[in-house]
C-alpha cells in the first residue's frame, strides 16, 4: 500500500523549533504537500517538495529527500496560532493525494 | 485569493436520506476532487474529475455516490442512501492539472451528519 507515517503528537514551546517527519513508499512518487489543518477546520497548504533539498517559506521549510522516502517539515520561531494538526500528503502517479494520519503540534507559552 | 466554497457547512440527514453536497472550485481550476475525514481519522480520497467525467475514484465510492458538474461552476457530490458510517467532514478541492507546482485548494468542507 502506499502507507504515509508521521507521528502522531508533538509538543512544543513557544518560541521554539520543532520538526515533523514524514516517510512514504518510494514507489511512484510524483511529489509531497504539507498542510496544516486546525481543528474542525479545512487543510491549508504550506508547502510543496517535488526535488530534494530544502523549500523555505518565512518560518515554514520542507526538505524531502526522494531516494529516502523522507520528508520534515520544521517550523521556527513557534508561535501559540501554531498548534494544529500538520498534514503530509504525498502524490503517487496519479493528481489524488495520500494523506498522512496527521501530527498534532501543541505549543505551550 | 479565489477561495473553493462549499454549502451548506453543516447537514444533518436520517439515515437512508439522499444528500447532495455542493462546491464551487476556483473558476480556472481544471480537475476536481472529494475528500472526506472521518472525525479523529486522517483525510481520505473519494474521487477525481476532469474533463467531466471521473478519472479515479476509490474504494469508499460506492455506488451509492456519485458526481456530476451540472453547470459550468458546480461539483457536486451525491449520496443516494445515507449510512451511519457516511458522517464525516466531506471536502472539495481544485487544482490546475497542467501546473502541478499548485496545491490542491480545499474548501472549508460540509460536516455531515447521520442521524
Amino acid at each position: 500500500g502506499q502507507n504515509i507515517d508521521q507521528p502522531t503528537e508533538m509538543t512544543a514551546t513557544e518560541g521554539a523549533i520543532v520538526q515533523i517527519n514524514c516517510t512514504y513508499q518510494t514507489s511512484g512518487f510524483n511529489g509531497l504537500f504539507w498542510y496544516q489543518q486546525h481543528a474542525g477546520e479545512a487543510p491549508t497548504f504550506l508547502s510543496y517538495n517535488v526535488l530534494d533539498g530544502l523549500e523555505e517559506k518565512g518560518r515554514f521549510s520542507s526538505f524531502l529527500s526522494r531516494s529516502k522516502g523522507y520528508s520534515y517539515l520544521l517550523l521556527k520561531e513557534l508561535q501559540m496560532k501554531d498548534s494544529a494538526s500538520y498534514l503530509c500528503a504525498v502524490r503517487f502517479n496519479t493528481d489524488k493525494l495520500i494523506f498522512g494520519t496527521g501530527t498534532r503540534l501543541q505549543v505551550f507559552p | 485569493e479565489p477561495e473553493v466554497t462549499q454549502t451548506p457547512s453543516h447537514q444533518v440527514t436520517q439515515m437512508g436520506q439522499e444528500v447532495i453536497l455542493r462546491c464551487v472550485p476556483i473558476s480556472n481550476h481544471l480537475y476536481f476532487y472529494w475528500y472526506r475525514q472521518i472525525l479523529g481519522q486522517k483525510v481520505e480520497f473519494l474521487v477525481s474529475f476532469y474533463n467531466n467525467e471521473i478519472s479515479e475514484k476509490s474504494e469508499i465510492f460506492d455506488d451509492q455516490f456519485s458526481v456530476e458538474r451540472p453547470d459550468g461552476s458546480n461539483f457536486t457530490l451525491k449520496i443516494r442512501s445515507t449510512k451511519l458510517e457516511d458522517s464525516a467532514m466531506y471536502f472539495c478541492a481544485s487544482d490546475l492539472f497542467r501546473d502541478r507546482n499548485q496545491p490542491q485548494h480545499f474548501g472549508d468542507g460540509t460536516r455531515l451528519s447521520i442521524l
